[in-house]
This record gives C-alpha cells, sequence and structure tokens, in this order.
C-alpha cells in the first residue's frame, strides 16, 4: 500500500518561496496521479494542483503564476514550490494521490500526514 | 470553481443514532461526489467515490446516495470513532472544490 510522507520547512518569510517534498513509498509513483491540497481555517480544503509521472501538470487557476509542480520518480518524490507567499498562504499542506487506472483523477484515496506551513516573519 | 455547500455545519448526536449529512452543488456534477472523513489531527481519509461507491475497509454503516446536485452521506448506526469531521468533495470538473465540512460530535 502507497505510503506518502511531506517534508519541508515549516516557517516560511513573506514573499519568499515555499518549498515542499512529497516521498512516496510502498508502490510505483507511475500509478498514480499527484495533488497538494492545503487546508486552512480561512478557506478550508483547497486543492492546490496536480501533477502527472509524465510532468503534465494542472494547476489551480488562482495560483497558477506562483506554482510549480513536478515529480521525481528516480527520488520517488513529488515536489512543491510556491512563490511571493504571504500570511493568506498559512495553512497545512497535504500531499494526495489517485490510482491513474480511475475513471474518475480529480478524487484523492491517499493521502500523507501533512505538513504545517506558516508564513510570518 | 462550483461550490459546494454542507449541512448541517455541525450536529451532536448519540452512539446508534442514524445520522445524515447532506451536500449541495451549485450545478449538476452527475455522480462525481465524494465523501472523505477526518478526524482531529489526521488527514482526510476517503470514505466513499462517485457518491455511493464505498471503499474498501470501510464499515458498511457509511452509504451515500444522490445525484445531480444532491447528496447524502448517512451512518446508519453511530459509533464513538465516528466523531470526526465530514466533508464532500465534487471531482466533476477543475478544480476540485470541497464542501466546508460537518463537524460530528458524540453525545
Amino acid at each position: 500500500q502507497v505510503q506518502l510522507q511531506e517534508s519541508g520547512p515549516g516557517l516560511v518569510k513573506p514573499s519568499e518561496t515555499l518549498s515542499l517534498t512529497c516521498t512516496v513509498s510502498g508502490d510505483s509513483m507511475s500509478s498514480y496521479y499527484w495533488s497538494w491540497v492545503r487546508q486552512s481555517a480561512a478557506k478550508g480544503l483547497e486543492w492546490i494542483g496536480r501533477v502527472q509521472i509524465s510532468g503534465f501538470t494542472i494547476y489551480r487557476p488562482s495560483l497558477r503564476s506562483r506554482l510549480t509542480m513536478s515529480v521525481d520518480e528516480s527520488r520517488h518524490q513529488v515536489s512543491l514550490e510556491l512563490t511571493s507567499v504571504t500570511a493568506a498562504d498559512t495553512a497545512v499542506y497535504y500531499c494526495a494521490g489517485v490510482s491513474a487506472g480511475a475513471s474518475d483523477l480529480l478524487h484523492f484515496d491517499t493521502w500523507g500526514p501533512g505538513i504545517f506551513v506558516t508564513v510570518s516573519s | 470553481d462550483i461550490q459546494m455547500t454542507q449541512s448541517p455545519s455541525s450536529l451532536s448526536a448519540s452512539v446508534g443514532d442514524r445520522v445524515t449529512i447532506t451536500c449541495r452543488a451549485a450545478q449538476s456534477i452527475t455522480n462525481y461526489l465524494n465523501w472523505y472523513q477526518q478526524k482531529p489531527g489526521k488527514a482526510p481519509k476517503l470514505l466513499i467515490s462517485a457518491a455511493s461507491s464505498l471503499q474498501s475497509g470501510v464499515p458498511s454503516r457509511f452509504s451515500g446516495s444522490g445525484s445531480g446536485t444532491d447528496f447524502t452521506l448517512t451512518i446508519s448506526s453511530l459509533q464513538p470513532e465516528d466523531l470526526a469531521t465530514y466533508y464532500c468533495q465534487q471531482s466533476d470538473s477543475a478544480p476540485p472544490t470541497f464542501g466546508q465540512g460537518t463537524k460530528l460530535d458524540i453525545k
């Protein structure tokens, strides 16, 4: 069974770049499509974007100009970079996946435990 | 974005009660509706996909129904371990969107 673990800094300064990594174990990365979802008190659960093993991405339109997601199959990692962060980007960030063979690729059948990121000086 | 609205926002029920949570989509999403359970301090867990398809390992007391814009999550006999917040999520079109959550307390 696939397992996910997010990692990265818990504190990022305003205007800087938030960089997170999701390490995947227990199954082939190519068997899944990978998303990042964040959760804050203000906005609830919010999908950020999705990346496939091919590198193809779909991003939330409101974040597209600041967002880069990528997959490194050799390192079993999914990465997220969000530039020019503000306090509004403070949230728990989850890595989530859906089986590539699913008929519905916009839900999430596996989740990491999440990482809390605060944006503050 | 498709707005998802859940009701109630919170509810309190006793062990053994039948509990119903509703979710309404701002436009038709056919059956592209998923339910998640989030226990305190944990990540969401997928309970039901495609409106009514119970995920493997999820107790049969959980069930989902509905299509179009109106959906329901039912717990047939509430158990203490069902203390959690429940979220609906539409997967009809990007970006996928979630309801605001229903916090379920055990009396």
